[in-house]
């Protein structure tokens, strides 16, 4: 599986906007990138996922770069329950329903 | 809807020891994934099954072994124990394979082992 490089810490105050940087350099034509969130003392959540488009839910919005080889999990008002670890994460078709993890970003947001 | 179940929810074993870890998924849903999680790392990938038939298989030793029922339902068994078997064990769920599906985490299993 292509490999995903994220930072490992960010910091943030509360309900001010989050980017959170994903690079993925050797992802492939048919990798959808696929963000998850994982709160404490929980499993991880499903947040959103692209192919080459830029994307929009209640939660979040992924912004792909026109190359693809990188992309940015925009917050748009952090809040407390926003602190997480983010996983960037690339899939694609042969891999089944398998998710390779990576480190993830641990986001602080600050009141 | 109730989202993933799994149980125990706590477990505490001795080395050389055998556990049995159980996940029910979301309704509707056919595809069953295990993830061991160590602490301070990203869960890894242990199995996958889809329909009842093993799809996915990760880089764990033979000690590891799971199955998924008719009812979709799955176990995760893991033999003869190790100290560094103790982490936090995650099940997910999925309507099928492909990767557009969204996976759906239950709480996880934390084991402890002595």
């Amino acid at each position: 599986d292509a490999k995903t490089t994220q930072p490992n810490s960010m910091e943030s105050n509360e309900e001010e906007p989050v980017h959170l940087p994903c690079n993925h350099s050797t992802i492939s034509g048919t990798d959808y990138i696929h963000w998850y969130r994982q709160l404490p003392s929980q499993g991880p959540e499903y947040v959103i996922h692209g192919l080459t488009s830029n994307v929009n839910n209640r939660m979040a919005s992924l912004a792909i770069a026109e190359d693809r080889k990188s992309s940015t999990l925009i917050l748009h008002r952090a809040t407390l329950r926003d602190a997480a670890v983010y996983y960037c994460i690339l899939r694609r078709g042969t891999s089944g329903s398998r998710l390779t993890f990576g480190e993830g970003t641990q986001l602080t947001v600050n009141p | 809807d109730a989202g993933v179940t799994q149980s125990p929810t706590h477990l505490i074993k001795t080395r050389g020891q055998q556990v049995t870890l159980r996940c029910s998924p979301i309704s509707g849903h056919k595809s069953v994934s295990w993830y061991q999680q160590v602490l301070g790392q990203g869960p890894q990938f242990i199995f996958q099954y889809y329909e009842k038939e093993e799809r996915g298989r990760g880089n764990f030793p033979d000690r590891f072994s799971a199955r998924q029922f008719p009812n979709y339902s799955s176990e995760l068994n893991v033999n003869a124990l190790l100290l560094g078997d103790s982490a936090l064990y995650l099940c997910a769920s999925s309507l099928g394979q492909a990767e557009t599906y969204e996976q759906y985490f239950g709480p996880g299993t934390r084991l402890t082992v002595t």
